[in-house]
């Protein structure tokens, strides 16, 4: 099955400084989810691209699929506390609908100092 | 509008024993996905259900079953627990590719 390997595992940063997390994969990937998880919280979902080379944006936050389609990346432009939480990638290998297994990669936990 | 629902909360089992946790999918979703994530890890794919059947699974033993209902509730169910099962289970719905998230239900076996 596909996996995704996500780097850093860790990251701190100072409130105002930018943050990216990167997700990469040895296969050819469907599409990529990227969900982020509050301490003691659950995952939610933040965004879903399925195109090569498709970028998109929330307010701060912007997400890219590569080219090739095996590796994203998710961007924080001048971080907040609110930011604060683990970030995973994940893949569906169902080409996005509403069935297949998401596979998870292993996150990247954010700390954002004030 | 109800999110996803979970319950219990928190549990705390013996080796040996077992469990079912209970999941209430969100309004309108059919397809019921549970996960489970283990401190400092990102979740795992357990299995999905969608119309009362099991259509994926993932890499988990038969220990771990799992039900839906017609009003697409479901139920995971985990025999002969072991320490390692100790973890978050997470239920996820969906009706798109969207999945939504339950609370989860924080697993301690001791």
């Amino acid at each position: 099955g596909q996996q995704v390997m996500q780097i850093p595992q860790y990251q701190h940063v100072q409130e105002g400084e930018d943050f990216t997390t990167y997700c990469n994969s040895s296969t050819t990937l469907s599409n990529i989810q990227w969900y982020k998880q509050r301490p003691g919280g659950h995952p939610v979902f933040l965004i879903q691209l399925v195109k090569s080379g498709e970028v998109k944006k929330q307010k701060r936050l912007t997400f890219q699929f590569g080219e090739a389609k095996k590796n994203s990346s998710l961007h924080i432009t001048a971080t907040q506390t609110t930011d604060v939480g683990t970030y995973f990638c994940g893949s569906t290998d169902a080409g996005g609908t509403s069935y297949g297994k998401l596979t998870f990669g292993q996150g990247t936990i954010l700390t954002v100092h004030p | 509008d109800a999110g996803v629902t979970q319950s219990p909360t928190h549990l705390i089992k013996t080796r040996g024993q077992q469990v079912t946790l209970r999941c209430s999918p969100k309004s309108g979703h059919d397809t019921v996905s549970w996960y489970q994530q283990a401190l400092g890890q990102g979740p795992q794919f357990i299995f999905q259900y969608y119309e009362e059947e099991e259509r994926q699974r993932g890499n988990f033993p038969d220990r771990f079953s799992g039900h839906q209902f017609p009003n697409y509730s479901s139920e995971l169910n985990v025999n002969a627990l072991l320490l390692g099962d100790s973890a978050l289970y997470l239920c996820a719905s969906s009706w798109g590719y969207e999945q939504f998230f339950g609370p989860g239900t924080r697993l301690t076996v001791l």
